[in-house]
């Protein structure tokens, strides 16, 4: 079936540090790919998202590269912000539409910034 | 835009006893909404697919009989455990699909999460 595997926190960094948050998936057909942002007492909130390979989302300063050679969908920020801890959930979608697109998602990686 | 809302935000309650769990689209129409259940330091495990005005799809090993999807409306359903055990206790979010692009283009065809439920069975 289909999965994700994305790095396992915390990720600690110091702010305007560089940020990668590995994640790779497992799918049949063509999936979808997200990256998901989950603050502290809130629900998650979409951040950016790709369709099709070699395309790229970006939102918030946030990026992320559709790869499919290498099943890869890596989140990147160049300069972090102590605004940006929080929990980052990579997920996938696979169905076309209808009731078939439920999400499949990693396990999360909690960031934390620190001034 | 695209807010999500659920009710309640944590229950507890006595093994045996049903709970029910609401979620609503605040803004925008939901043709579908999603249910998953979260674990401690898990992934979010989609548990069923609630389309509006029809059965519920469950996920294989889902109950369906002990987890009960109604979506009456276009910007509610509800999710009810039915004779709750301790093994229930869990981080329930649901999520809302803007069908329609309510939203915007972004967040057309996207699900939007609710901040869950947090139930605990004594």
């Amino acid at each position: 079936g289909d999965s994700v595997t994305q790095m396992e926190g915390p990720v600690t960094l110091s702010e305007e540090a560089f940020l990668t948050i590995n994640c790779t998936y497992t799918a049949t057909g063509y999936p979808s790919l997200f990256w998901y942002v989950q603050y502290p007492g809130e629900g998650l909130q979409l951040l950016l998202k790709a369709t099709k390979a070699d395309d790229k989302g970006s939102n918030k300063g946030f990026e992320a590269t559709y790869r499919k050679e290498t099943t890869s969908f890596h989140l990147e920020k160049g300069s972090v912000q102590v605004s940006d801890s929080a929990v980052y959930f990579c997920a996938l979608r696979t169905g076309s539409g209808g009731g078939a697109d439920g999400l499949t998602f990693g396990k999360g990686t909690h960031l934390i910034i620190q001034p | 835009g695209a807010v999500v809302s659920q009710h309640p935000s944590w229950v507890i309650c006595k093994s045996g006893t049903s709970v029910k769990i609401e979620c609503r689209s605040l803004d925008f129409q939901a043709t579908t909404m999603f249910w998953y259940r979260q674990f401690p330091k898990q992934s979010l495990m989609l548990m069923a697919t609630s389309n509006e005005g029809s059965k519920a799809t469950y996920e294989q090993g889902v109950e369906k009989d002990k987890f009960l999807i109604n979506h009456a409306s276009l910007t509610l359903s509800t999710l009810t455990v039915t004779s709750a055990h301790p093994e229930d206790s869990s981080f329930y979010i649901c999520s809302a699909r803007d069908y329609f692009g309510t939203t915007g283009l972004v967040g057309r065809g996207e699900q939007f999460f609710g901040p869950g439920t947090r139930l605990t069975v004594l």
